[in-house]
């Protein structure tokens, strides 16, 4: 199994700033993922984040816009550049071990933007 | 491309049964997966199929049909507590641990 927390729950930020979430994985897990869910809508997969290289993008999303890192196996970031309002959602991260079917998800950050 | 379609919305009683179907069309399958998200809560597992069948895990059952990209899951003596969005969700394409694609899900409401 894999327990997943992120930080920050939630924030309310102002347009043209950014917002860095961490997410924190309490066992070494091969992949690792970053989701956006409108309320009462489908999670939508921004990206996969690989270790020690650049994350792999989804259409319509782009490095510059949503930077990903992570520096080793429990552990990931996921920046919202120059935020607009269309950016307000809620962010989850994922992890998944290799040959495990079952994938975990993090509470998700819920994010306001004004 | 890979989309899944299933129902927006079911509502049953306390003790019924509901079905919940999903048909996907992807470019390469690995296979099925169900996903329980409580109002504001994180989605998580419910169960797998790879192969054509019925897979039971006590009050929940899931079924895959490949041929006709087709799959339910199915919640039998429904309690309260099952009243939640329920999201199919496929790994397809070319790479087996790759990532998985979510359909619009299913809320399911329960009334007493």
């Amino acid at each position: 199994s894999a327990v997943i927390s992120q930080k920050p729950s939630r924030d309310i930020c102002q347009r043209g700033t950014s917002l860095t979430i961490q997410c924190q994985v309490d066992s070494q897990v091969t992949m690792m993922f970053w989701y956006r869910q409108q309320p009462g809508q489908s999670l939508t997969l921004i990206a996969t984040a690989n270790q020690g290289s650049e994350a792999t993008y989804e259409s319509g999303f782009v490095i510059d816009k949503f930077p990903i890192s992570r520096p080793n196996l429990t552990f990931s970031t996921l920046t919202v550049s120059n935020m607009s309002p269309e950016d307000s959602s809620i962010y989850l991260c994922s992890a998944r071990h290799r040959n495990q079917e079952t994938q975990y998800f993090g509470p998700g950050t819920r994010l306001l933007v004004l | 491309g890979q989309s899944l379609e299933q129902p927006s919305e079911v509502t049953a009683v306390e003790g019924a049964i509901v079905q919940i179907n999903c048909t996907y069309q992807t470019s390469g399958f690995y296979g099925l997966s169900w996903y329980q998200q409580h109002d504001g809560g994180a989605p998580t597992f419910l169960s797998y199929n790879a192969l054509d069948g019925l897979e039971e895990t006590g009050r929940f059952s899931s079924f895959l049909s490949r041929s006709d990209s087709y799959g339910y899951l199915l919640l039998q003596e429904l309690q309260m507590k099952d009243s939640a969005s329920y999201f199919c969700a496929v790994r397809g394409g070319t790479d087996s641990w790759g990532k998985l694609q979510f359909g619009a899900g299913t809320q399911v409401v329960v009334t007493p």
